[in-house]
């Protein structure tokens, strides 16, 4: 299957700092990214769509000022959470697809991110 | 209401025996696709299998296979000959309509397996 890379897969950071996690699909251009948040024991919660050249799609409740997402390129989306809480805390999974691709989107390994 | 439903939050299965994880799913769009995914304490992701609607059999990959009853949207996962590597959550998920964007996830079953 295609591999999507996430960077760094760990990080910790004092409240109030900004945190930026990278996810490259690194062998297919991936026209959609998609990033989701997974709180301890309980399911992934898609939190916005991607698409390559154009302003992400936040789902309802997601703050978009405090969770910037950028899709520079067919390769790179990138999350940044700024002014991080301790209630950010969380794992962050972004997947990829590739464009025309109907049936599968292909998931990173995950970054967990604790806020002090 | 819900899209997927996992009605098991934890499963306990013996090694070596068979083990069915239940979901259904809730869906008015003729076309979509069944996905189930593993997820040990690592937190990565493993695509397991798919079902798409308009597939006649029942899909299957190596130990994994999906029991695909349409008319009572159920996608339940059957893991035979279970190994210890295979204690982990699982997760059902579904995609709608052709070239959906979205993946609507269930809460997971979390199977461990006894030796």
């Amino acid at each position: 299957g295609a591999v999507v890379s996430q960077h760094p897969s760990r990080v910790i950071c004092k409240s109030g700092t900004s945190v930026k996690i990278e996810c490259r699909s690194l062998d297919f251009q991936a026209t959609t990214m998609f990033w989701y948040r997974q709180f301890p024991k309980q399911s992934l919660m898609l939190m916005a769509t991607s698409n390559e050249g154009s302003k992400a799609t936040y789902e309802q409740g997601v703050e978009k000022d405090k969770f910037l997402i950028n899709h520079a390129s067919l390769t790179l989306s990138t999350l940044t959470v700024t002014s991080a809480h301790p209630e950010d805390s969380s794992f962050y999974i972004c997947s990829a697809r590739a464009g025309g691709l109907d049936n599968e989107q292909f998931f990173g390994p995950g970054t967990r991110l604790t806020v002090l | 209401a819900q899209k997927i439903t996992q009605t098991q939050p934890g499963m306990f299965v013996q090694e070596k025996e068979a083990v069915t994880l239940d979901c259904t799913y809730d869906t008015s769009d003729p076309s979509y696709g069944l996905f189930w995914y593993k997820q040990p304490s690592s937190g990565e992701m493993i695509f397991l299998i798919y079902q798409g609607s308009y597939d006649q059999q029942n899909a299957t990959e190596g130990r994994y296979s999906l029991n695909f009853q349409k008319a009572r949207k159920s996608a339940n996962l059957v893991i035979s000959a279970s190994q210890l590597g295979d204690s982990a959550m699982y997760f059902c998920a579904m995609r709608e309509g052709y070239g959906g964007n979205q993946f609507y996830f269930g809460t997971g079953t979390s199977l461990t397996v006894i030796p």
